[in-house]
């Protein structure tokens, strides 16, 4: 069983278009994430539920809108679509014993 | 703030060869102290982490040990293969209540030359 699953792998889309990628995790854990990885493998965190609670909301453009409706489940939907968007998308899910975080297998999403 | 820094890549090494990363961090209190790995095309996977000063994360021949007195935390192993090929990233997390966010350095490339 995949412990945090995202969908889907692969995004191509047109600017000014709207979409969605949905992560679901089955390891009970408390926070779940959202993280962008640039060209340059950097990543930066955008937001964090805990137990469906917004916790962290970085700086991100308000096109970008996290849903989470219960505490396995954290959506992440994005409006009119730009070229910088293009990214890696990683969701990820932790619990506050164990401090690491379990990711999934990410969301490549390529705005043309 | 939190911050990590790590040691510029691309890293190229012959197999069998001696790695070392570097990695050094700037937080307040006592963080825990992780290593991800991302192979090509894949997500981060937890490679080794410590959480308190003196602890020793070990993992696939890998080593790090949670260096107080000089806020580091570097990776090592002792005879990389082809297959440690890999983007490493170092990663701390706050110890105060309610510390969630992990926090990344930019991360090193590594190739693995036969």
């Amino acid at each position: 069983d995949t412990a945090v699953s995202q969908t889907p792998k692969y995004l191509v889309t047109q600017m000014g278009n709207d979409k969605s990628i949905k992560c679901e995790q089955n390891l009970g854990h408390d926070t779940m994430y959202w993280y962008k990885q640039d060209s340059k493998k950097f990543l930066k965190i955008m937001f964090s539920y805990n137990n469906k609670e917004l916790i962290i909301n970085e700086t991100v453009p308000n096109r970008f809108s996290p849903k989470s409706p219960d505490k396995a489940h954290l959506n992440l939907h994005i409006n009119s679509l730009e070229l910088g968007d293009s990214a890696v998308y990683f969701c990820a899910s932790s619990q506050e014993s164990s401090r690491g975080y379990t990711f999934g297998s990410g969301t490549r999403l390529t705005v043309v | 703030g939190n911050s990590v820094t790590q040691m510029e890549g691309p890293v190229t090494l012959s197999e069998e060869a001696f790695l070392t990363i570097n990695c050094t961090y700037t937080a307040t209190g006592y963080p825990s102290l992780f290593w991800y790995v991302q192979y090509p095309g894949e997500g981060l996977q937890l490679l080794l982490k410590a959480t308190k000063a003196d602890d020793k994360g070990s993992n696939k021949g890998f080593e790090a040990t949670y260096r107080k007195e000089t806020t580091s935390f570097h990776l090592e192993k002792g005879s990389v293969q082809v297959s440690d090929s890999a983007v490493y990233f170092c990663a701390l997390r706050g110890s105060g209540a309610g510390s969630y966010q992990l926090t990344f350095g930019k991360g090193t490339k590594l190739s693995v030359i036969p």
